[in-house]
């Protein structure tokens, strides 16, 4: 099983700054990977594939690096509703996933 | 629009069973997959498996086998994830989602289903 290890497990921002998530796969899984963000009592939401490609309807503030087994998500310039936990999921091995433990991004 | 609507909460005893439904619509369903994944209440996601909608081939994690089923129903566009011999540590929110205009990652997912597992 490829073991998906998000850092750091909390990130505590100002509105208005950068945040940078990080996400490490425990064996290449190429760019076969996803971020997704799940705010309180609601589904995940697809935010990048692809390592890099932003879903429909995902603003430019969000952004994708990576490849093999070392992955960023860059979010420009944090929004108020931007606060949420962030989840890399690879699916190098489809149909087997693996999540990430998860980051939470707090108001600083 | 493409909609998955899963069946409501669930309240069960440890040992027991329980079937969650998610009904499926806005695509051709037997042309893709649905992923089923749960969350503990304060946890992450975990990945429980795969169904084919096309010939119901499936693909579980390694931790459930045994334990849970996958099937489908086509005739209604209808999935279903069975669990079974319940514990505590199996209480959670159980989303499904479907492989309609992806291939591995998850554009589309139910509201979630909450099963809670106590005596």
């Amino acid at each position: 099983e490829i073991v998906m290890t998000q850092s750091p497990a909390t990130l505590s921002v100002s509105p208005g700054e950068r945040a940078t998530l990080s996400c490490r796969a425990s064996q290449s899984v190429s760019s076969n990977l996803a971020w997704y963000q799940q705010k309180p009592g609601q589904a995940p939401r697809l935010l990048i594939y692809g390592a890099s490609t932003r879903a429909t309807g995902i603003p430019a503030r969000f952004s994708g690096s990576g490849s093999g087994t070392e992955f960023t998500l860059t979010i420009s310039s944090l929004q108020s509703e931007d606060f949420a936990v962030y989840y890399c999921q690879q699916y190098n091995n489809w149909p087997q996933l693996t999540f990430g433990g998860g980051t939470k991004v707090e108001i600083k | 629009q493409v909609q998955l609507v899963q069946s409501g909460a669930e309240v069960k005893k440890p040992g027991a069973s329980v079937k969650v439904s998610c009904k499926a619509s806005g695509y051709t369903f037997t042309s893709y997959g649905i992923s089923w994944v749960r969350q503990a209440p304060g946890q992450g996601l975990e990945w429980m498996g795969w169904i084919s909608a096309y010939n119901g081939n499936t693909n579980y994690a390694q931790k459930l086998q045994g334990r849970v089923t996958m099937t489908t129903d086509t005739s209604t566009s209808t999935a279903y994830m069975e669990l079974r011999s319940l514990r505590s540590d199996d209480t959670a929110v159980y989303y499904c989602a479907s492989d309609y205009d992806s291939s591995g990652y998850y554009r589309y997912w139910g509201q979630g289903t909450l099963v809670t597992v106590s005596s």
